[in-house]
């Protein structure tokens, strides 16, 4: 299994404003991703998260309004860009370890509200 | 594409009751499945996976099998405990036979109530 620990785990934010999410994890993964979940809803994924290199983002999401950096094999950040109240969410950061069957773990996630 | 679908919730039982949430899903190959559980104010957690068809998982009273021939995976429990309150997603993940890298899809998810 992997600990993995987000920062914040909340906050408050005002529209306009950019937020960066800090996930590290506590051995080494081979995949790492970025999903939302927003009210009352199911996860979506936002986007992998690959290291030394641009992350590939799902359709729906674009670099310019969620950057993701990946330095390393256990850091990574994601940042949401000029929010709105419909970024409210809680973004949670997941990763794969080695194995040969595709689970992912996940951190506990930061909340996200933006008035 | 790759989905997964939840019976529609909340599911709201009293303790020791038997269990079932509904999961099906669609993939043109053979994915894993699996069950997460995101308890009250917690992160999200994996409960139960299977790899492969007729594959059952299990976990904490929790069982679910592996069903191709239905595309199914429903989560059951003989007798519900008010600590096994929370919500449960079904998932899948395509990585055998797309290639590509890791990705879940995940139902809508259900929360369950048991109440003493």
């Amino acid at each position: 299994s992997a600990v993995i620990s987000q920062k914040p785990s909340r906050d408050i934010c005002q529209r306009g404003t950019s937020l960066t999410i800090q996930c590290q994890v506590d051995s080494q993964v081979t995949m790492m991703f970025w999903y939302r979940q927003q009210p009352g809803q199911s996860l979506t994924l936002i986007a992998t998260a690959n290291q030394g290199s641009e992350a590939t983002y799902e359709s729906g999401f674009v670099i310019d309004k969620f950057p993701i950096s990946r330095p390393n094999l256990t850091f990574s950040t994601l940042t949401v860009s000029n929010m709105s109240p419909e970024d409210s969410s809680i973004y949670l950061c997941s990763v794969e370890i080695l194995s040969n069957t595709g689970e992912l773990f996940f951190g506990e996630g930061s909340r996200l509200t933006v008035l | 594409g790759d989905s997964v679908t939840q019976m529609e919730g909340p599911v709201t039982l009293s303790e020791e009751a038997f269990l079932t949430i509904n999961c099906t899903y669609t993939a043109t190959g053979y994915p894993s499945l699996f069950w997460y559980v995101q308890y009250p104010g917690e992160g999200l957690q994996l409960l139960l996976k299977a790899t492969k068809a007729d594959d059952k998982g299990s976990n904490k009273g929790f069982e679910a099998t592996y069903r191709k021939e239905t595309t199914s995976f429903h989560l059951e429990k003989g007798s519900v405990q008010v600590s096994d309150s929370a919500v449960y997603f079904c998932a899948l993940s395509d990585r055998f036979y797309t290639g590509a890298n890791s990705k879940l899809t995940f139902g809508k998810g259900i929360t369950l109530s048991v109440r003493p």
